[in-house]
């Protein structure tokens, strides 16, 4: 059984440009959350989607970014005219529902880089 | 606002050393926390789950506690081997799916 698969593993992009990240869950999953860790920092929440809806957005900056999760297909995390605070690590994480009981199984990250 | 610390961040001990990791959390009112370890490049696994109702847990070498009337909680490493150099990460469950994550130890076990 695969695990939670994010691509690509780097991105670079230059200042301006677009960064589309997309993550897969867990099969069976229909819960996905997506977390980014500044260099030294620890993770922040960002969004918790489940297919088709946007549950929770609190986390994640009003101004050029969106995410979202279609009923096929991966989610999706873009960042419009990316700037260089935006270089970080995005993690993705999936769990089978919602709950206190639920562990969350998290992707490798996708490391961005903005030049 | 809940707020997650690790201490110390760094920590380093000889080959087969029992150790202890710390977190502390401001707001008694979780749901749970976990305990991860985060491999350099590599994505993030998780280790333990121990609910608010429970106040600990254990698998293999490793066991984590909580105190949630006093905020605390800690990873206990037993007879560490250079594997376990890592950097451990602790994420309070401040709601049935919001994680709120400390910085992390980085531990290094040197053989």
């Amino acid at each position: 059984n695969a695990g939670v698969m994010q691509n690509p593993r780097h991105l670079v992009r230059r200042r301006g440009q677009e960064a589309r990240l997309r993550c897969s869950p867990m099969k069976g999953h229909s819960h996905v959350y997506w977390y980014r860790q500044l260099p030294e920092e620890g993770l922040k929440f960002m969004v918790y989607l489940q297919k088709e809806n946007i549950i929770d957005e609190s986390g994640m900056p009003k101004e050029r970014f969106s995410a979202e999760f279609p009923k096929e297909g991966p989610s999706i995390l873009r960042i419009q005219q990316v700037v260089r605070g935006d270089s970080a690590a995005y993690f993705c994480a999936s769990s089978p529902e919602q709950g206190y009981n639920q562990p969350q199984h998290f992707g490798d990250g996708t490391r961005l880089s903005i030049l | 606002k809940q707020e997650v610390t690790q201490i110390p961040a760094a920590l380093s001990v000889p080959e087969g050393e029992n150790l202890v990791l710390n977190c502390s959390f401001t707001d008694s009112a979780i749901y749970n926390l976990q305990w991860f370890r985060q491999d350099p490049g590599k994505g993030l696994t998780s280790l333990l789950l121990i609910q608010s109702s429970q106040r600990e847990q254990t698998s293999g070498r490793l066991n984590a506690s909580l105190d949630k009337s006093s905020g605390r909680s800690t990873l206990y490493i037993a007879a560490s081997q250079p594997g376990d150099s890592a950097t451990y990460l602790c994420a309070v469950g401040d709601s049935n799916y919001q994680l709120i994550w400390g910085a992390g130890t980085k531990l290094i076990i040197k053989p």
